[in-house]
């Protein structure tokens, strides 16, 4: 039973463009959602996250936006470089807090490629 | 020390033995979890470790354990192995007062079990 899923394996976007990386959920008990980004030989780290009371939130490049009534999350990162080329999972969390926080559910990825 | 670092980073075992994998976390994380990343699919929670007990488990069999030291380390075990268990396995550690968004992942020890 997959809850958290990426349905896009890849992605390839052109250096300055928008990309948008999508992401559904199933649970409506998640109440937290992250985004991670992993290069090769590297573990995941740690890009943005969203609250279920917000629908949206912004660092820099990056933008989460979320729509809990379709149970869906989307990254934005504008404008895209070729340094942003890696994975990407969308992960999630239920009741938020305290010991949960290590207890997130990843999705399957999707591999962004920016080309110059 | 900051990081955190697993090792090996990689190992074959055989069908029906057993492994142990290592985690030194960033010093002062008392809580650490282990995942399991299959290929071509997304970490999957294993369990987690917060002041050497666990509290939190996925939705592995007992076969998978897993221990807690006092100075920031841990083991992962896996008892019978089966074709199954080849992956990244990857510890991330916090401290318990933080949130999900200083969750610090090691790059992983790949396991395959032929």
């Amino acid at each position: 039973d997959q809850q958290v899923k990426q349905n896009s394996p890849s992605l390839s976007v052109q250096e300055g463009r928008i990309s948008i990386l999508n992401c559904d959920y199933t649970n409506s008990m998640f109440d937290y959602f992250l985004w991670y980004k992993k290069y090769p030989a590297e573990g995941p780290t740690f890009l943005i996250s969203i609250s279920s009371i917000k629908d949206k939130n912004e660092d820099g490049r990056f933008t989460v936006f979320l729509n809990k009534s379709a149970k869906h999350l989307s990254l934005h990162i504008v404008p895209s470089q070729p340094g942003d080329s890696a994975v990407y999972f969308c992960a999630a969390l239920s009741n938020a807090g305290g010991t949960s926080y290590g207890k997130l559910t990843f999705g399957q990825g999707t591999i962004l490629t920016v080309h110059p | 020390e900051t990081g955190v670092t697993q090792s090996p980073t990689h190992l074959i075992k055989t069908r029906g033995q057993q492994v142990t994998l290592r985690c030194s976390s960033q010093s002062g994380h008392n809580t650490v979890s282990w995942y399991q990343q299959a290929l071509g699919q997304g970490p999957q929670f294993i369990f987690q470790y917060y002041r050497e007990e666990e509290n939190g488990r996925g939705n592995f069999p007992p076969r998978f354990s897993g221990l807690q030291f006092p100075n920031y380390s841990s083991e992962l075990n896996v008892n019978a192995l089966e074709l199954d268990d080849s992956a990244l396995y990857l510890c991330a550690s916090r401290l318990s007062l933080g949130g999900a968004n200083v969750l610090t992942f090691g790059a992983g020890s790949r396991l395959t079990v032929l």
